[in-house]
């Protein structure tokens, strides 16, 4: 597999369920991220890990919970979502994340999220 | 104020026309910018990026970068109807590595 890989690729959930996302990539970087995109709406950062240490939290509820165990693998527990949290989440990886100019960031292909 | 903004649009070319995509930002201290591609269900794909004031080619795209007016532009040239898709701007916010994002515009390319 190349670039960066997301599952499931589409997801329905309850309010009450408990699930995970899960982001891999292969492109040898240190720094990923979790974006929400819903309609309408310009992409949201969530989170940003940068050689596996969360360097960024943009107010996300702690509905949402991150977890990377190393440069390659992102996850995203969900637990007790609303049906607001209905979007596109997206997977992002980039060379690192530092102040200044910032590298590029590579997405995969997210995983539509719908909760019921 | 948007951080980043963009006409949603839709932009309607015909087909071998020029499209011309615009974006403003606010902060004056960001450094890297960003145009990126997205069809519909799709995730965003990288068109191109820019750090200087100036033009920068890349086969039939063109970015370009105006810091002094905090403003920045994607051209397409001789325009398919497969360019037809939401075009996203991103820039760097000055004071962090945080990518900022505008909504996006829809173009539209008639055949």
């Amino acid at each position: 597999e190349t670039g960066v890989t997301q599952t499931p690729r589409h997801l329905v959930m309850g309010m009450t369920n408990k699930k995970s996302l899960k982001c891999e990539q292969h492109l040898g970087h240190n720094a990923m991220y979790w974006y929400k995109q819903s309609a309408k709406k310009p992409l949201e950062l969530m989170f940003v890990y940068n050689f596996k240490e969360q360097t960024e939290n943009n107010s996300v509820p702690s509905r949402f919970s991150p977890e990377c165990p190393n440069s390659s693998h992102l996850f995203l527990h969900l637990h007790t979502l609303q049906p607001e949290d209905s979007a596109l989440y997206l997977c992002a990886s980039s060379l690192r994340a530092t102040s200044g100019r910032t590298d590029t960031q590579y997405f995969g292909p997210g995983t539509r999220l719908t909760v019921l | 104020q948007k951080e980043v903004e963009q006409n949603s649009g839709p932009l309607s070319v015909p087909e071998g026309a020029i499209a011309s995509l615009n974006c403003t930002y606010s902060d004056r201290g960001s450094q890297s910018f960003f145009w990126y591609r997205q069809y519909s269900g799709k995730s965003p794909e990288l068109i191109m990026f820019i750090y200087s004031n100036g033009d920068k080619e890349d086969g039939r795209f063109t970015a370009q970068l105006n810091k002094a007016s905090q403003y920045v532009s994607l051209l397409i040239r001789d325009s398919q109807p497969s360019d037809s898709a939401t075009y996203l701007c991103a820039v760097t916010g000055g004071a962090t590595n945080k990518l900022i994002f505008g909504t996006g515009t829809l173009l539209a390319v008639q055949p």
